[in-house]
């Protein structure tokens, strides 16, 4: 089957340090790969995807590279920013029903000031 | 503004009365979803719909039921709610874009059953 693992959290820095959340993923077929950003007491926000390998998806500083090898999309961020802190979910669509997401269980960034 | 709405956002029910929470999106999407958040768990889908009048169950769809008459709206009801069913519930929808399926989703029900 189609699953999404994540690293578990909490996952707590220092406003400007170097983050990295895992995620590696089993699917049967050729998956898309996206991040989702959970912000306290709403839904989810696409943050940023990749559709083939090699892929490199980016989004507000965020970036993640489909790494087909290794079966991994692993979240960086150079420089973490206090408004940053949020529940992150990794996250696949496989065809041909791309439409139907497996979600990770998703990590919680909190950044100290 | 395009968006997916939910009714109520909070909600405090007790054992076995039905409650009906509503799903309605604004962009003329196909394909429409509801996710169930748990610590720990993640999401889990309850039940999708690929069209008006086409449903199907998810990973978890014991204890509801959807029902899809018109494109926008895609309500849950749960007949007989139980304590096990207190969650945070997300309505979501989808369409094609860049090469892929993107889902957009609401802004969360958050459901008490005592």
């Amino acid at each position: 089957g189609n699953s999404v693992t994540q690293m578990e959290g909490p996952v707590t820095l220092s406003e400007e340090a170097f983050l990295t959340i895992n995620c590696t993923y089993t699917a049967t077929g050729y998956p898309s790969l996206f991040w989702y950003v959970q912000y306290p007491g709403e839904g989810l926000q696409l943050l940023l995807k990749a559709t083939k390998a090699d892929d490199k998806g980016s989004n507000k500083g965020f970036e993640a590279t489909y790494r087909k090898e290794t079966t991994s999309f692993h979240l960086e961020k150079g420089s973490v920013q206090v408004s940053d802190s949020a529940v992150y979910f990794c996250a696949l669509s496989v065809p041909p029903y791309g439409q139907n997401f497996v979600f990770g269980p998703g990590t919680r960034l909190s950044v100290l000031p | 503004e395009a968006q997916v709405t939910q009714n109520p956002r909070y909600l405090i029910t007790v054992t076995g009365k039905k409650l009906t929470v509503t799903c309605s999106q604004n962009m003329n999407h196909e394909y429409m979803s509801w996710y169930r958040q748990d610590p720990g768990l993640g999401l889990r889908q309850i039940y999708y719909s690929m069209n008006v009048e086409v449903t199907d169950k998810g990973d978890v769809p014991e204890g509801y039921k959807v029902s899809r008459k018109e494109k926008r709206n895609f309500p849950l009801i749960l007949e007989s709610p139980s304590p096990n069913q207190t969650s945070l519930y997300f309505c979501a929808s989808s369409s094609y874009r860049d090469r892929s399926y993107e889902q957009y989703f609401g802004p969360g029900t958050r459901l008490t059953v005592t």
